[in-house]
């Protein structure tokens, strides 16, 4: 059972767009949103992360949009570059010490064309 | 020096054959976590440890064991390896004090079984 659902899985922009990823999610005790990084040969690094409190957040050009109704949010890349060519997995978790496991989406494959 | 080693890097085994991945770390963080990554899969949590004593199933442990040696070591072992156990192997860390993120990965481990 995917608890979390992301899309689209292959994402194709030039340089200089704004690529927007998604995630839904199904479990309401989920509490802590991150998005991981990876790039071919290593693994995955945190990006950037939201809280359920929080509609935006933003570090450098990149933008994290939640909507707690609808149980989805959003990774949005300012500006893309080529360098930012690379899996993005969006991760959910329900913080604390009792649990700390990730829930990750299936990820998506981005190419940002110079 | 990577914090978060994981050898080997690559292996390419025989169906049956028994398979040790090995993990160790110098972040001194007491939970560690077995994933495999698979296309359009995204990561599936294996095993993970919240300290030496404690060992847990994750979603996809059959066919897995795992062993805790120390603070600082955890290791996957494939008793008799099948084909669909190809995948990318991660292993991952991270704090419990600091609420269980951000997870610290490996590199990998790319593991082929014919």
């Amino acid at each position: 059972q995917q608890q979390v659902k992301q899309s689209p899985q292959s994402l194709i922009v030039q340089k200089g767009g704004i690529p927007i990823i998604n995630c839904a999610y199904e479990n309401t005790a989920f509490d802590y949103f991150p998005w991981y990084q990876q790039f071919p040969g290593k693994g995955p690094a945190l990006l950037i992360a939201i809280r359920p409190d929080v509609s935006e957040k933003k570090e450098g050009r990149f933008t994290i949009s939640f909507n707690k109704s609808a149980k989805q949010f959003s990774l949005h890349i300012m500006d893309s570059q080529p360098g930012d060519s690379a899996t993005y997995f969006c991760a959910a978790i329900i913080r604390g010490t009792s649990y700390g496991k990730l829930t990750f989406g299936q990820g998506t494959i981005l190419t940002v064309h110079p | 020096d990577a914090d978060v080693t994981q050898t080997p890097r690559n292996r390419i085994t025989k169906t049956g054959k028994r398979i040790m991945l090995e993990c160790s770390q110098t972040k001194g963080h007491d939970r560690m976590y077995w994933y495999r990554q698979d296309p359009g899969l995204g990561l599936r949590l294996i095993y993970y440890s919240f300290d030496v004593k404690d060992i847990n199933k994750g979603e996809i442990s059959d066919g897995y064991s795992v062993s805790r040696q120390a603070q600082a070591k955890f290791s996957l072992s494939l008793e008799s390896a099948i084909p669909n156990q190809t995948a990318l192997y991660f292993c991952a860390t991270s704090d419990t004090d600091r609420g269980n993120q951000p997870q610290h990965f490996g590199d990998g481990t790319r593991l082929s079984i014919l």
